[in-house]
């Protein structure tokens, strides 16, 4: 069975320091990978996906994303948090059967 | 239009009540998704939906059933909840083409059962 495993509920960085948020999945099949981000009372939003074509993913928001297969993380960073960044993140992987298996989430906070 | 929008947006109902959840995309995904989301934790599988025909029960109890009327449009309807059952609800369908593998989300509707 598919799994995503997310280090850490609660990370905590300074406006303009680095962000990185772990994940590590487990898949027997090639996995496909997604980060999505969620602000308060909303919805999910994609901010990058793997699908086995570029193992460096670019997103949105100046968000990128590693796939390591040999230590079977994703994970997600920028180089300058902006206040905006301060929402909850979630690592997902997409099953055979095309369902997401979502981690357990990061919330990510900004410090001033 | 590239995105899946859900009504009503905010809903508080009794125990007693009868409710339903829209879900609509115009984007010619032929599958749909019900999700319940706690505080703090992510989002749970409910009901998949693949063209037209419910595919995956996630041993969701009665008091809600889906429908899904057409490729468009899908409905969740709420019957004799219970407070915790309080939660957000999302909706999401599935990409096509390159994007078949990923899901788009609405914004959800909070719900709140007295």
């Amino acid at each position: 069975a598919q799994s995503v495993t997310q280090l850490g509920s609660h990370v905590s960085v300074s406006e303009g320091a680095l962000v990185l948020l772990r994940c590590n999945y487990s898949s027997s099949v090639p996995p496909y990978l997604f980060w999505y981000v969620q602000y308060p009372n909303q919805g999910l939003q994609l901010l990058l996906k793997y699908t086995s074509a570029a193992t460096l993913v670019k997103g949105i928001n100046g968000f990128e994303a590693e796939f390591k297969k040999s230590e079977t993380s994703f994970h997600l960073t920028k180089p300058s948090a902006h206040m905006s960044d301060a929402a909850e993140y979630f690592c997902a992987v997409s099953t055979w059967a095309q369902k997401l298996v979502f981690g357990q989430g990061t919330r990510l906070t900004i410090n001033p | 239009d590239t995105e899946v929008t859900q009504t009503p947006k905010h809903l508080v109902m009794g125990m007693t009540n009868k409710k339903s959840l829209k879900c609509e995309q115009h984007m010619g995904h032929r599958a749909m998704y019900w999700y319940k989301q706690k505080a703090k934790k992510p989002p749970e599988l409910m009901f998949v939906y693949s063209y037209e025909k419910l595919s995956i029960n996630e041993s969701v109890p009665s008091r809600f059933s889906p429908e899904c009327p057409n490729s468009s449009l899908l409905n969740l309807h709420l019957h004799a909840l219970q407070p915790e059952d309080s939660a957000l609800y999302l909706c999401a369908s599935r990409g096509t083409g390159g994007a078949e593998n990923e899901q788009f989300f609405g914004p959800g509707t909070r719900l709140t059962v007295l």
